[in-house]
């Protein structure tokens, strides 16, 4: 399994609000390295969504915000719409294994 | 914009080496750290290595004693080298830039990926 831990799943309507979290531990998220989220829309490349925490790379809408909290980050996303249908990504620095390290992706279905 | 392009063959034998290129246009290679990364059909991203264009690499530890990343900056390209692959390697490749090699790095952009398929 994934060194970052994310729910497999989530889900909402279009118009409300959803969060993803991003578990980790004291080598990585705990030890004060930076989260980072990514986009993978179906059949494409994963796209960077938020970089450093709370930053969002030009041309990504404020709908998507990042925190991060002890072990933990969470990526946000306001004002759901149908083209948020993709799965997400959370990425660190894990310091035990001397690696960039991802989390295993969350699927995220707009009903 | 920059713009990153994965190449290479599809398939692969069990127990030889995979062998993919990446194109970078829109930037020059001398510049940044440029990135591996893969994903097995239906799971996650695992990150492979790093090169820089003065040569200076780092690699999975997962990976390191099957791994070699290297740099050609006359074709602005570096490429990725697997040895003695098995079906566990069977992954869409991506190549990727970082504007930082320190821990907190991220990785934008990616090129769109290549499927490689390990089997005889």
């Amino acid at each position: 399994q994934s060194v970052l831990t994310q729910p497999p799943s989530v889900s909402g309507a279009p118009g409300q609000r959803v969060t993803i979290s991003c578990t980790g531990s004291s080598s990585n998220i705990g030890a004060g390295y930076d989260v980072h989220w990514y986009q993978q829309l179906p059949g494409t490349a994963p796209k960077a969504l938020i970089y450093g925490n709370t930053n969002r790379p030009s041309g990504v809408p404020d709908r998507f915000s990042g925190s991060k909290s002890g072990t933990s980050a969470s990526l946000a996303i306001t004002g759901l719409q149908t083209e948020d249908e993709a799965d997400y990504y959370c990425q660190s620095y894990d310091s035990s294994l001397s690696a960039s390290v991802f989390g295993g992706g969350t699927k995220l279905t707009v009903l | 914009q920059v713009q990153l392009q994965e190449s290479g063959p599809g398939l692969v034998k069990p127990s030889e080496t995979l062998s993919l290129t990446c194109t970078v246009s829109g930037a020059s290679i001398s510049s940044y750290y440029w990135h591996w990364i893969r994903q097995p059909p239906g799971n996650g991203l695992e990150w492979v290595g790093f090169i820089y264009y003065s040569g200076n690499t780092n690699y999975n530890p997962s990976l390191k004693s099957r791994v070699t990343i290297s740099v050609d900056t006359s074709k602005n390209q570096f490429s990725l080298k697997l040895t003695s692959v098995t079906a566990a390697d069977t992954a869409v490749y991506y190549c990727a830039r970082s504007t930082t090699v320190t821990w907190n790095r991220w990785f934008d952009p990616w090129g769109q990926g290549i499927l490689v398929t390990v089997s005889s």
